[in-house]
């Protein structure tokens, strides 16, 4: 059963306006999440993160918000550019324990149009 | 990147053989982690450790096995590959439970 989902496979984008990628998910102990970004060939590479007891995190054109009553967080950025065009993977953890072990969703695929 | 790195980053082998995949760092990170990449899938943790000699069990540990004799290098080994291994192998690292994790560049790994 997957606990974080990515339930839209790609987005597109216009360059310049507003990117909003989604993420739901099913664990309630979850309480803290994180947004990576992958380009082919690399590893992913860490976005922003936010922990349960906030419900927006900003950082540049970046922001993440969290509704967890909802178990649903979204990655909004503005203005979108064409370096942006990547995947985009959701992950979530309990954290505080020994280890936070990731849980991945499926990932996005981001689109920028010049 | 990140004072981790990953070899081979290609690699072609057989079904039935032997492979041994391997993550290095740089940062005396006490936490390593791999991960497979499909399509479809996602990320999904094969395994990880916390330290050396410690290691545990992902959500996809069969036909894997992982060794972490110094801080620095965690293997991940394919004792017998098989087609359905096939995948991009992913190592990671981070210094404890509230820090995210470094990625490296991962490991295209395809059995024949």
């Amino acid at each position: 059963d997957q606990q974080v989902k990515q339930n839209s496979p790609s987005l597109s984008v216009q360059e310049g306006r507003i990117s909003i990628l989604n993420c739901d998910y099913t664990n309630s102990m979850f309480d803290y999440f994180l947004w990576y970004k992958k380009y082919p060939a690399e590893g992913p590479t860490f976005l922003i993160s936010i922990s349960s007891i906030k419900d927006k995190n900003e950082d540049g054109r970046f922001t993440v918000f969290l509704n967890k009553s909802a178990k649903h967080l979204s990655l909004h950025i503005v203005p979108s550019q064409p370096g942006d065009s990547a995947v985009y993977f959701c992950a979530a953890a309990v954290a505080g324990g020994a280890n936070s072990k990731l849980t991945f969703g499926k990932g996005i695929t981001l689109s920028v149009r010049p | 990147d990140a004072g981790i790195t990953q070899s081979p980053r290609h690699k072609v082998t057989e079904t039935g053989t032997p492979v041994t995949l391997r993550c290095h760092q740089t940062e005396n990170h006490r936490y390593m982690y791999w991960y497979r990449q499909d399509p479809g899938h996602g990320l999904r943790l094969i395994h990880y450790s916390y330290g050396v000699k410690d290691t545990d069990k992902g959500e996809v540990s069969d036909g894997y096995s992982v060794s972490r004799s110094k801080t620095e290098d965690f293997l991940l080994t394919l004792e017998s590959a098989t087609s359905s291994q096939t995948s991009v192998y992913f190592c990671a690292m981070h210094a404890g439970a509230d820090s995210p994790l470094h990625f490296g560049n991962g490991t295209r790994l395809t059995v024949t």
